[in-house]
């Protein structure tokens, strides 16, 4: 059974074009946070998400928290090349002291020039 | 140099020997874990441990073991490797309740079991 759903799981765009990928969950998260891997390297932090219905933004990057803590979404405006890589999200249901993360598999996004 | 650093970045090596992948980090971080990750399956939690003392099993612990030397140090040891057990491994550390930090990944090791 997988905890963290992502979709799509492969996504192939053009540059200037905006994308939307998601995480889905039957369980409730305390936090959720997203990764972006770029090939031969470890994934690398861009946000953490707490609070239910919370939006943040980084640059061009949304990232949304659902009401019920059991989803989110990432949001890309005008994709650039260097968006290119493998997008994680990945919870904490235990939340405090007990704080392990659970990974979803990833959507590969590449943005073509 | 890196916060978290491991080594060797790749190995081969023949079913059978046994191997150790090392992980030391320069953040201060107690926790430390260690992924795997497969195309098609993403990172699996091998196993995790809180402080110096304190080791536990993931989700997918068996085939392998851990040694926790000191705060910096967290070592992964195949006592047998297999060749099922090709694939990418990482290591990992965050802060105590790192809900708001989130994990720093080290770069990775492949492993190819032959």
């Amino acid at each position: 059974t997988q905890l963290l759903k992502q979709s799509p799981q492969f996504l192939s765009i053009q540059e200037g074009e905006n994308l939307t990928v998601y995480c889905n969950s039957s369980s409730v998260f305390s936090s959720l946070q997203w990764y972006r891997q770029e090939p031969g390297e470890g994934p690398v932090l861009l946000v953490t998400v707490v609070t239910g219905g919370e939006v943040k933004k980084l640059k061009r990057l949304t990232f949304q928290f659902g009401d019920a803590r059991k989803d989110s979404s990432l949001h890309i405006t005008a994709a650039q090349t260097g968006d290119t890589g493998l997008y994680l999200c990945a919870g904490d249901r235990s939340g405090g002291s007990n704080y392990k993360l659970t990974f979803g598999k990833g959507t590969l996004l590449t943005v073509n020039p | 140099d890196a916060d978290v650093t491991q080594t060797p970045r790749n190995r081969i090596t023949k079913t059978g020997k046994r191997i150790m992948l090392e992980c030391s980090q320069t953040k201060g971080h107690d926790r430390m874990y260690w992924y795997r990750q497969d195309p098609g399956l993403g990172l699996r939690l091998i196993y995790y441990s809180f402080d110096v003392k304190d080791i536990n099993k993931g989700e997918i612990s068996d085939g392998y073991s851990v040694s926790r030397q000191a705060q910096a140090k967290f070592s992964l040891s195949l006592e047998s490797a297999i060749p099922n057990q090709t694939a990418l491994y990482f290591c990992a550390t965050s802060v105590g309740t790192g809900g708001n930090y989130g994990y720093t990944f080290g770069s990775g090791t492949r492993l190819t079991v032959v």
